[in-house]
């Protein structure tokens, strides 16, 4: 049972440069969300998807951009990347409210 | 806004030591509760969770009691091994504050043999 599978596991980029991390869940779940994790800060909302075809801004959505592909998919979009976006992505998935977030191996993101 | 505060860190424990690491939260309507843990190199992984009050949560000899009197989840144990090093998470999740997941800012534990 593969979960939240995220790609890529790691990834340098130069600064100014795009790229799309992918996300995939096989729960049949309707919410996804992205996460970023900074040292002393714990996990910040960028963006989530309370089902399919709807995205909504989270706590720091500034530089990214969301697709929700279809249920399933769910991919986190770096037009420019900039150093501050250095970080650990984390992308998760929820069947409903009040249900448990599962969450992939994450994104190990350096911007250099 | 909705919002967890949890205890600061690094807790440094011998093993076999009784733990508590302190979450309290602020939410606007009825929050499910829940600990996550993270170990080095990993995602979150869920470890307890408490959907309403007075109930509570446990796994793997954690425990956790959502007090809605005192808007607390402090999660305990009563002896702690060295493979509980880890990363623990609080997180609340309240329906219609944008079905989102709040997150304190995670204690890291480093137990000791």
């Amino acid at each position: 049972n593969a979960g939240v599978t995220q790609t890529p596991k790691f990834q340098v980029l130069k600064t100014g440069q795009s790229m799309t991390l992918q996300c995939a869940q096989d729960m049949n779940h309707n919410s996804m969300y992205w996460y970023r994790q900074d040292p002393g800060m714990g996990l910040r909302l960028i963006y989530y998807s309370a089902s399919e075809g709807t995205t909504d801004k989270g706590e720091v959505p500034n530089g990214y951009n969301v697709s929700r592909l279809n249920k399933r998919e769910f991919s986190l979009r770096l037009e420019s990347a900039a150093p501050s976006q250095t970080s650990v992505y984390f992308c998760a998935s929820s069947e409903s409210q009040n249900t448990e977030a599962f969450f992939g191996q994450g994104t190990r993101l350096t911007v250099v | 806004g909705d919002s967890v505060t949890q205890m600061e860190g690094p807790v440094t424990l011998s093993e076999e030591a009784f733990l508590t690491i302190n979450c309290t939260y602020t939410a606007t309507g009825y929050p499910s509760l829940f600990w996550y843990v993270q170990y080095p190199g990993e995602g979150l992984q869920l470890l307890l969770k408490a959907t309403k009050a007075d109930d509570k949560g446990s796994n793997k000899g954690f425990e956790a009691t959502y007090r809605k009197e005192t808007t607390s989840f402090h999660l305990e144990k009563g002896s702690v091994q060295v493979s509980d090093s880890a990363v623990y998470f609080c997180a609340l999740f309240a329906a219609g504050t944008g079905n989102q997941f709040y997150f304190g800012t995670g204690t890291s534990l480093t137990v000791i043999p």
